[in-house]
């Protein structure tokens, strides 16, 4: 996974716009991808995932893109709303499953009013 | 999908002394995870606890300073020993029903330690 940053990068939309949140993974054996979203004082919740043999999957006002060749996760959130303020980890199981799973920086996901 | 109870949610401690984290899963799973956030930061992984023997760790965790146990397959905990001001972090327990499987969260613990 990336390294830790000590402050984590943010993304301004307007409510009602699309948002993508981009993350690069570092190891080309990971096979599963996660995206979660942590609201403060709370634990990350699951939002969508996607394996390998995939590049692109869809959920409900979210799609994850998968492109391996340059080991880049995206994260689509379409007609953004306020309780989408959040912050955004994508995370990829280096190992297999057996080891936990590999969390990136974070985005911090402010929607405007 | 399983439901993580955590236990203290917070606690203010005092340099030197240990605190001992509850979770408790609703269903039996198969892996269970210990993370820790430091504010303002992404999750690092501490240890993966490991039913009924050792729990294995990641680099830069020692059993001595974060002892975990899983006595079954609903259960764990991690102690934060010896604490001092750099363990103030939320501490995250996490488990998935099966080998890659997506994990689901507790809401963590949050610790200052003074």
């Amino acid at each position: 996974g990336e390294s830790v940053g000590l402050h984590l990068p943010t993304l301004s939309v307007q409510e009602g716009d699309n948002s993508i949140i981009n993350c690069a993974y570092s190891n080309s054996a990971s096979d599963y991808f996660i995206w979660y979203k942590q609201e403060s004082g709370k634990g990350p919740q699951f939002i969508i995932d996607i394996r390998s043999n995939m590049d692109k999957r869809q959920g409900q006002r979210v799609t994850v893109l998968l492109n391996k060749t340059v080991k880049h996760l995206s994260l689509q959130i379409a007609a953004t709303q306020p309780g989408d303020s959040a912050v955004y980890f994508c995370a990829e199981n280096p190992g297999g499953g057996a080891d936990g799973l590999t969390f990136g920086k974070g985005t911090h996901l402010i929607i405007q009013p | 999908s399983a439901v993580i109870s955590q236990k203290p949610s917070r606690d203010i401690c005092q340099r030197g002394t240990s605190l001992t984290i509850q979770c408790q899963v609703d269903s039996q799973v198969t892996m269970m995870f210990w993370y820790r956030q430091q504010p303002g930061q992404s999750l690092t992984l501490i240890a993966t606890a490991n039913q009924g023997s050792e729990a294995t760790y990641e680099s830069g965790f020692v059993i001595d300073k974060f002892p975990i146990s899983r006595p079954n397959l609903t259960f764990s905990t991690l102690t934060v020993s010896n604490m001092s001001p750099e363990d103030s972090s939320i501490y995250l327990c996490s488990a998935a029903d099966r080998v890659d499987e997506k994990l689901f969260f507790g809401s963590g613990t949050q610790l200052s330690v003074l």
